[in-house]
């Protein structure tokens, strides 16, 4: 059972674009939810969390929006570059216990040129 | 320097062996757990322990073994019972409940 789905699995976007991943959650108990960027060959690292009382929180060029009553959030990477080239990662934790640790499928973006 | 290390980076296996992947971490961490990911799938828990001489199955444990003897170290065992071993295995670590997990690098495990 995929408590978290995540889309696209794949993203290609140009340089300078707008990228956006999608996740949306089932279990209304997550109370964090992360967002891992992770490189080939490397463990994945976090690149921005929100906690459900707030909408959106933007860090840099990365903004998490969030939709507690739809219980979707999103990852946009704004002005999207090659370096930003990655697999990324959803997440969403319950801090009453780790049985609820559940990640996205995982989606890899290519920023071409 | 603070950080989470996990040897090898490569381990090779052949079937019927039992391996052991190192996990260790001096960031004065909890909690310690280990994933597993598969082409194509997210991160899925095998073990997770938030304090020493404690730990818990996560969804996937069947075939794996832990222990956590010291705070710092959280060795996971692959043992001959684990059908389908071949995967990237990911140890992580983090300071209490659903607080940021520190991923380490990374062992790539094959079995032969």
């Amino acid at each position: 059972q995929q408590q978290v789905k995540q889309s696209p699995q794949s993203l290609i976007v140009q340089k300078g674009g707008i990228s956006i991943i999608n996740c949306a959650y089932e279990n209304t108990a997550f109370d964090y939810f992360p967002w891992y960027q992770q490189f080939p060959g490397k463990g994945p690292a976090l690149l921005i969390a929100i906690r459900p009382d707030v909408s959106e929180k933007k860090e840099g060029r990365f903004t998490i929006s969030f939709n507690k009553s739809a219980k979707q959030f999103s990852l946009h990477i704004m002005d999207s570059q090659p370096g930003d080239s990655a697999t990324y990662f959803c997440a969403a934790f319950y801090s009453g216990g780790y049985q609820k640790v559940t990640f996205g499928i995982g989606t890899k973006l290519q920023v071409i040129p | 320097d603070g950080g989470i290390t996990q040897s090898p980076k490569y381990l090779f296996r052949k079937e019927g062996q039992n391996v052991t992947l190192s996990c260790e971490q001096n960031l004065n961490h909890d909690a310690m757990y280990w994933y597993r990911q598969d082409p194509g799938q997210g991160l899925r828990l095998i073990y997770y322990s938030q304090i020493v001489n404690d730990f818990q199955k996560g969804d996937i444990a069947e075939g794996y073994s832990v222990s956590r003897e010291k705070k710092e170290s959280f060795p996971l065992t692959v043992t001959s019972a684990q059908k389908n071993p071949t995967a990237f295995y990911l140890c992580a670590s983090s300071i209490g409940r659903a607080n940021e997990q520190f991923f380490g690098p990374g062992t790539r495990l094959t079995v032969l």
